[in-house]
Formats: structure tokens, C-alpha cells, sequence
């Protein structure tokens, strides 16, 4: 079955520890991307990735790192995490734009509470 | 500057047919998205439009006005199951997505 999976699905941490939210998809994508989702705010685009290696900015980027090092992985990394990050993240993927469907396939989720 | 707006919150009946705008500025266009996402769900694709005119998928149809930076989400026959958050989105000469807020849509029996 074609799915993004993301892990943990719901986290409640501290400010300050160090976290990793994974992300991986089976449809051999080359473009992932990481989504913070606030009330009233819709989807803000943290950072994105074109291929293996190659990362890019969103609008949001402040406060958070990813890596390609694998074209299925594309984990996100908060290495202070601060109560403002706070939210619903979506790990998401897709052929590469422009050159596809474009059609973006959203994994199921991940619910953060920094206290 | 890019901005997507639609409406916040909407309500119809079951049965009935419900037309959810949305209206957009990008850099550039390379076309204009649909997805639906039930509360505490991920998003799903619903329909993409990068001409002008109708595209009709069952119960769902989407129109795109690119001189008026403009489309609609056209249900039908609502059913319960309708009951979600739309959002709109469009792509800028980068194929960068850019989001609206999402409609969210209450369906009444």
C-alpha cells in the first residue's frame, strides 16, 4: 500500500530535549516535505527536500533541522524544542513538482505538545 | 505578496449542494488544489485545475478563473460524511504550494 508513515504519532515533551519526528513513504518520491498545522494559520511549509541531499527552507524553518540522507526518510528535528512549537506537524511527499501529478500525499500526523 | 483566502466556516443541509470559494495571489501559477481533511486527519487530494472551466468528479467539481484568481468547490448531494475542513491551495512559479486557512464545512441532518 503507497503511504507516508510518520512516528510518534503523539509526543508531550519538555523544553529543551532534543527530538526526532520520522518520516518515510513507499513510493519512491523524489520531493518530501514537513507541514506545521495551527488553528486559523493553515499549513505552513517548514522545509523541503527535491532529492537525496538536497534541503531547502519553507516559510517556518526557525527552531527546526531535517536530513536526506535516504530518498523513503526525511525526519524532522527540533534540537531545543520551545513551547511555540507546539502543533500538528504533517510529513508529506510527491513526484517533483512540475514534473508530475504534483499531487502531495500527507502522512497521518504528528501531534506535539512542548510543556 | 502570495495569499490564499477562503472562508472560514460554512453549514449545509444533507442533501444539499454547497459551494465553498476561494480566492488567490501567487508568484506565478502553476495551477490550483483541493484537498479535504477531516478533523484530526491528514489532508487528501481532492482535485487540481491549472486551466479555466469545470472539472466534474462525482458528487465534487472544482472551477478555475485564472483572470479572476478564482475558484470553487462544488459538492452535492452532501452526505454526513462531508463534514471536513477544504482547503485551497495554489502553486507559484516555483511549484511552491501556498495554503489557505481551510473552510470548515458543517453538514446539519
Amino acid at each position: 500500500e503507497a503511504q507516508v508513515t510518520q512516528n510518534p504519532r503523539y509526543l508531550i515533551t519538555v523544553t529543551g530535549k532534543k527530538l526526532t519526528v520520522t518520516c518515510s513513504q513507499n513510493m519512491n518520491h523524489e520531493y518530501m516535505s514537513w507541514y506545521r498545522q495551527d488553528p486559523g494559520l493553515g499549513l505552513r511549509q517548514i522545509y523541503y527536500s527535491m532529492n537525496v541531499e538536497v534541503t531547502d527552507k519553507g516559510d517556518v524553518p526557525e527552531g527546526y533541522k531535517v536530513s536526506r540522507k535516504e530518498k523513503r526518510n526525511f525526519p524532522l528535528i527540533l534540537e531545543s524544542p520551545s513551547p511555540n512549537q507546539t502543533s500538528l506537524y504533517f510529513c508529506a511527499s510527491s513526484e517533483i513538482p512540475g514534473q508530475g501529478t504534483d499531487t502531495q500525499y500527507f502522512g497521518p500526523g504528528t501531534r506535539l505538545t512542548v510543556l | 505578496g502570495q495569499n490564499i483566502d477562503q472562508p472560514t466556516e460554512m453549514t449545509a443541509t444533507e442533501g444539499a449542494i454547497v459551494q465553498i470559494n476561494c480566492t488567490y495571489q501567487t508568484s506565478g501559477f502553476n495551477g490550483l488544489f483541493w484537498y479535504q481533511q477531516h478533523a484530526g486527519e491528514a489532508p487528501t487530494f481532492l482535485s487540481y485545475n491549472v486551466l479555466d472551466g469545470l472539472e466534474e468528479k462525482g458528487r465534487f467539481s472544482s472551477f478555475l478563473s485564472r483572470s479572476k484568481g478564482y475558484s470553487y468547490l462544488l459538492l452535492k448531494e452532501l452526505q454526513m460524511k462531508d463534514s471536513a475542513s477544504y482547503l485551497c491551495a495554489g502553486m507559484d512559479s516555483n511549484y511552491q504550494l501556498i495554503w489557505g486557512a481551510g473552510t470548515k464545512l458543517i453538514i446539519k441532518p
